[in-house]
């Protein structure tokens, strides 16, 4: 069964420092997607990145990247140059292609504070 | 613009009574799902829907109830044995295709508050 897990319930980190977010996650389905959402106060769900299980490199946007390693199954999110703007809850989540095709699992989430 | 639209933004309800949640999304997706979140919690799943007319539980279903009669709106009825419905919903809704890479869309969410 598919499962995610986010083991940090909650963050402090100055301004302008990095910020690594950890998930883990489980799945036997050969082929899945790793996303990664913002969720600000305000309740909106945003899409940051997204990485393929058969990606062979590491997904970027921007400031986000994501650290990929398929053989330890884990997905961390990494904000470079953390702004006052990325305090928010942020969310990891899995889509299994073949054994639930439709359906997107969530973790409990990270709820990241940067301090000025 | 495409997008999702939840409404009400707010909603409160007496114990007892039911109420419905709408979603609406203009993005010609097959997909779409509810999910609830509770005060610093990640969502789960209450039901989602692959097609028209079809419909499947999420992990927290009871007391819950759904209806996809049209591709556009996928409603969500919270009902009365529902043990503790104030949360804050979100509906959802997935790009076509059998890819890893379906980006998921969501709604603005509804905040339900019971009485």
């Amino acid at each position: 069964a598919q499962k995610i897990t986010q083991t940090q319930p909650g963050m402090f980190v100055q301004e302008k420092e990095a910020v690594t977010l950890d998930c883990t996650y489980d799945t036997s389905d050969p082929s899945y997607g790793l996303f990664w959402y913002k969720q600000p106060s305000s309740g909106e769900m945003i899409f940051l990145i997204y990485q393929g299980s058969y990606d062979q490199q590491n997904a970027t946007e921007g400031r986000y990247s994501l650290n990929f390693q398929k053989a330890r199954k884990s997905a961390n999110l990494v904000i470079s140059a953390s702004q006052l703007g990325d305090s928010a809850m942020y969310f990891c989540a899995m889509r299994e292609v073949y054994s639930s095709a439709s359906k997107i699992i969530f973790g409990s989430g990270t709820r990241l504070s940067i301090r000025p | 613009d495409g997008g999702i639209t939840q409404s009400p933004k707010y909603l409160f309800r007496k114990e007892g009574q039911n109420v419905t949640l709408s979603c609406e999304q203009n993005l010609n997706h097959d997909a779409m799902y509810w999910y609830r979140q509770d005060p610093g919690q990640g969502l789960r799943l209450i039901y989602y829907s692959q097609i028209v007319n079809d419909f499947q539980k999420g992990d927290i279903a009871e007391g819950y109830s759904v209806s996809r009669e049209k591709k556009e709106s996928f409603p969500l009825t919270v009902t009365s044995a529902q043990k503790n419905p104030t949360a804050f919903y979100l509906c959802a809704s997935l790009s076509p295709g059998r890819t890893p890479y379906n980006e998921q869309f969501f709604g603005p969410g509804t905040r339900l508050t019971v009485l």
